[in-house]
């Protein structure tokens, strides 16, 4: 079936350093992913997309990339402040339609 | 311009009862979609709609249901509630045009 999961379900990193948090697709099909940040009480805030014919995209202190060949997408995220702590989200989409799959989940925690 | 409200944010039911959630995309987004978000499970589609017309349904039962008005305004219906519904609902909207879904709060059910 469809899938799209994370390896690890907390990600404890230092105040200043990069961040790597990784997922893992199952369906080549899909052809749009996406990163969303979800603070406590809040609904998922969208960080930084890519479509599949990219390998690589940045936004301010973000960075995505995809490896289509091992069906691999990460988000970097440089200089961790601890506004960044919250949990992240992978989805895919296959286009012509919003539905959006999500994976399950890494919680990002930034100490001092 | 203002976000996805989505109302109420909080709700408390018996087994047994009917919910109806709201929900008010941005405006000019003509597509909505909802997701229901618990801890077992994570993120789940729910179902999408564009102009008024359901465009995609996830896996889940027929007690829950949705529409879309003319303003693109959308409810959900969730009938006999279950223990089980006790979930974060969010609704999601988009132009129609791009897959940049934004998110609203959610509302929080809770069935006793």
């Amino acid at each position: 079936g469809e899938s799209v999961g994370l390896h690890l379900p907390t990600l404890s990193v230092q105040e200043g350093d990069n961040s790597i948090i990784n997922c893992a697709y199952s369906n080549s099909a899909s052809d749009y992913f996406i990163w969303y940040k979800q603070e406590s009480g809040k609904g998922p805030q969208f960080i930084i997309d890519i479509r599949s014919n990219m390998d690589k995209r940045q936004g301010q202190r973000v960075t995505v990339l995809l490896n289509k060949t091992v069906k691999h997408l990460s988000l970097q995220i440089a200089a961790t402040q601890p506004g960044d702590s919250a949990v992240y989200f992978c989805a895919e989409n296959k286009g012509n339609t919003d539905k959006l799959i999500f994976g399950t989940g890494t919680r990002l925690q930034v100490f001092p | 311009k203002a976000g996805v409200t989505q109302t109420p944010r909080y709700l408390i039911k018996t087994r047994g009862q009917q919910v109806t959630l709201s929900c008010s995309p941005i405006s000019g987004h003509r597509s909505v979609s909802w997701y229901q978000q618990t801890p077992g499970q994570g993120l789940q589609f729910l179902f999408e709609y564009f102009s008024e017309t359901q465009r995609n349904k996830g896996n889940f039962p027929g007690r829950f249901s949705g529409r879309q008005f003319s303003n693109s305004r959308s409810e959900m219906n969730v009938s006999t509630l279950e223990l089980g519904d006790s979930a974060l609902y969010l609704c999601a909207s988009s132009p129609g045009s791009e897959n940049i879904q934004y998110f609203g709060a959610g509302t929080r059910l809770s069935v006793l």
